[in-house]
């Protein structure tokens, strides 16, 4: 069953520090894998896209590295910005499948002052 | 160029009433895709749809479910005789036509049936 878990579910750190969320995905074959970010009542924006060859890719303060071998990614998050608050979901894009993403539960950020 | 659209932003309906939810995709884009997000749970894929084209209904459920994505006018995804456990925020997106990775997401609908 193509699944996508995410830890930790939930994080809160302080203003200025990094961070790293974790994604492990059962989705094989696989065609590319995605980073979004939600705030609260709104819909999904995408942060990075990476195909099934490449390792890492960055955005910013944001930087997703992916392991196709072990089917791990990574979201690394530096100087953390109290607007970094949101959840942010791995998801993976079966190869072939046209549209049919599978999506993280995500993983809740809250950045303290 | 405004992002994807979507009507209403939120919606209640009672228990057996019909529920309609619209979504304009950004301009030029011609792939439109519905995922349903239940409290506390990740979205789910719906439906894949091309203009006056399903592609891929894998993810909607068999019954009082439909949608649709005519030659002119937005998407509609239509619930009719909604139940409790259809409440949940409806996202749609939209990507250009050639099979872009990119899918650009609306605010989503969030559906209350009482």
């Amino acid at each position: 069953k193509n699944q996508v878990e995410q830890s930790p579910q939930s994080l809160i750190i302080l203003e200025g520090k990094n961070c790293t969320l974790q994604c492990n995905y059962t989705v094989s074959p696989f065609s590319n894998l995605r980073w979004y970010k939600q705030d609260t009542g709104r819909g999904p924006v995408s942060l990075t896209i990476m195909t099934f060859s490449e390792n890492t890719k960055s955005n910013g303060r944001y930087t997703a590295t992916l392991d196709a071998d072990t089917k791990q990614s990574s979201l690394h998050i530096t100087a953390s910005q109290l607007s970094d608050s949101a959840s942010y979901i791995c998801v993976v894009s079966p190869r072939g499948s046209q549209g049919n993403l599978i999506f993280g539960k995500g993983t809740k950020l809250s950045v303290k002052p | 160029n405004a992002g994807v659209m979507q009507n209403p932003r939120h919606l209640v309906r009672r228990r057996g009433q019909e529920a309609r939810l619209r979504c304009s995709p950004m301009k030029g884009h011609s792939h439109v895709y519905w995922y349903r997000q239940l409290p506390e749970e990740g979205l789910k894929f719906m439906v894949y749809l091309q203009k006056e084209n399903i592609i891929d209904e894998s993810g909607m459920p068999k019954e009082r479910f439909s949608a649709e994505f005519p030659k002119e006018g937005p998407s509609i995804l239509r619930i009719q005789q909604v139940v409790r456990g259809d409440s949940a925020a409806y996202f749609c997106a939209s990507s250009p036509p050639g099979g872009s990775y990119e899918q650009y997401f609306g605010p989503g609908t969030r559906l209350t049936v009482t």
